[in-house]
């Protein structure tokens, strides 16, 4: 089964609101945190590293006060995209890395639709 | 520069036919390397990963990965494809071995197409 829960599976929100999408960590606490973004047929490309307890490492070129993390307990990320644009529709997936430290575990992503 | 190259966009094979998915990586040292599966519209599903060790690794589904060192290469193969393995197949790398793992580089993924 699953051990990275994201939610919701599939979002359509209009322009200039914002969505938050939940990253859970199933069966094991999870101090670190990653937030990714998949455009159609592409690759995925890091956007932050969310650390519980403190803020989150954003990676160049993405805006830290359009993506919002929150990593407030060992089992929950989440990640706020405001002031959504069209331009921000993609596939957001996060990971988490496991208990003991050696596996990196996905969640089953996010499609955001803004129109 | 590190990289991680996966340098087949597009794969097609036919039913029960064996399968070998490229993966190379730039580095001066010998990085963690895993393999990942996407199905259409959904997460990655771990196949296999390489840390150390014996060099031919087996995952899940009848998957297995060799690393070469000589070569920096980590290709995945499945002697006998079944169709419910199409899907997207993405190669990813850390390379900060020296270090708690952390963020992952991916390749830019093979799609797998099964003929029946």
């Amino acid at each position: 089964g699953a051990v990275v829960s994201q939610h919701p599976s599939r979002v359509i929100c209009k322009s200039g609101t914002s969505v938050k999408i939940e990253c859970r960590s199933l069966d094991f606490q999870a101090t670190t945190m990653f937030w990714y973004r998949q455009f159609p047929k592409q690759s995925l490309m890091l956007m932050a590293t969310s650390n519980e307890g403190s803020k989150a490492t954003y990676e160049q070129g993405v805006e830290k006060d359009k993506f919002l993390i929150n990593h407030a307990s060992l089992t929950l990320s989440t990640l706020t995209v405001t002031s959504a644009h069209p331009e921000d529709s993609s596939f957001y997936i996060c990971s988490a890395r496991s208990g003991n430290g050696n596996t990196i575990y996905f969640g089953e992503g996010s499609w955001l639709t803004v129109v | 520069a590190q990289s991680v190259t996966q340098p087949d966009i597009h794969i097609t094979v036919s039913e029960g036919a064996s399968l070998e998915l490229r993966c190379n990586y730039s580095y001066g040292a010998t990085p963690y390397l895993f393999w990942y599966v996407q199905s259409p519209g959904q997460g990655l599903q771990l196949l296999l990963k390489y840390f150390s060790g014996d060099t031919l690794v087996q995952g899940i589904k009848g998957f297995e990965a060799e690393f070469k060192r000589s070569q920096s290469s980590f290709n995945l193969r499945k002697p006998s494809v079944h169709w419910s393995d199409a899907a997207e197949y993405f190669c990813a790398v850390y390379f900060d071995r020296g270090s708690t793992l952390g963020r992952l580089y991916f390749g830019r993924g093979t799609q797998l197409t099964v003929w029946p």
